[in-house]
């Protein structure tokens, strides 16, 4: 069974400063692992995705994510925050069979000018 | 551009009221997706379809049905709406091609009220 914890329901930044949102997974196989954005009053938008291959994903809008096997962990990071970064980010989990994604309760992300 | 759009962005009914809400995508998808997000809880599934007429039980399908008579419409029924589905409901699709490692595509959600 696969599973995902995010660690910090709400997190702030100052604008300019780095960005971590912590995504740690349960997974029984390979895991494939994502990366998503909602902002306010929106649906979820797709940051990066790790599925296979190399381990440091980049996505869109600065962001990028490290698949560490040893630690199960999927954080995700940008160097310098902007205002408009603010938003709720979820993590996913997928096996590599069946249908469903695991989704994170999500982290809050506020950027304080 | 992609796109998966919800029939209604904001929706208030009454307790016991039958309430459909339509999903639509147009990017020629086999699997399609209804979660609920609630906060704290992140977002559940509770029902998902993998083809015309084809559909499973997601997380917590208690008190949802679906019906898929096409495959680019996906609709989720709430057969008699009570307060605690008072939510925010999320449609998603996906190609079938590439498994579970092909993208979700999310639709902007309907904020559903039950009074």
């Amino acid at each position: 069974a696969q599973s995902v914890t995010q660690l910090g329901s709400h997190v702030s930044v100052s604008e300019g400063a780095l960005v971590l949102l912590r995504c740690n997974y349960s997974s029984s196989v390979p895991p494939y692992l994502f990366w998503y954005v909602q902002y306010p009053n929106q649906g979820l938008q797709l940051l990066l995705k790790y599925t296979t291959g190399a381990t440091l994903v980049k996505g869109i809008n600065g962001f990028e994510a490290e698949f560490k096997k040893s630690e199960t962990s999927f954080h995700l990071t940008k160097p310098s925050a902007h205002m408009s970064d603010a938003a709720e980010y979820f993590c996913a989990v997928s096996g590599n069979t069946g249908n469903q994604f695991y989704f994170g309760t999500g982290t809050s992300l506020t950027v304080i000018p | 551009d992609v796109k998966v759009t919800q029939s209604s962005r904001y929706l208030v009914k009454r307790t016991g009221e039958k309430v459909f809400l339509e999903c639509v995508q147009d990017m020629d998808h086999e699997n399609m997706f209804w979660y609920r997000q609630d906060p704290g809880l992140g977002l559940r599934l509770i029902y998902f379809s993998y083809d015309v007429k084809m559909k499973e039980k997601g997380d917590i399908p208690e008190g949802y049905s679906v019906s898929r008579e096409k495959k680019e419409r996906f609709s989720l029924i709430l057969e008699s709406a009570s307060t605690n589905q008072t939510s925010m409901y999320l449609c998603a699709s996906r190609a079938g091609l590439a498994g579970v490692r092909d993208t979700q595509y999310f639709g902007p959600g309907t904020r559903l009220t039950v009074l």
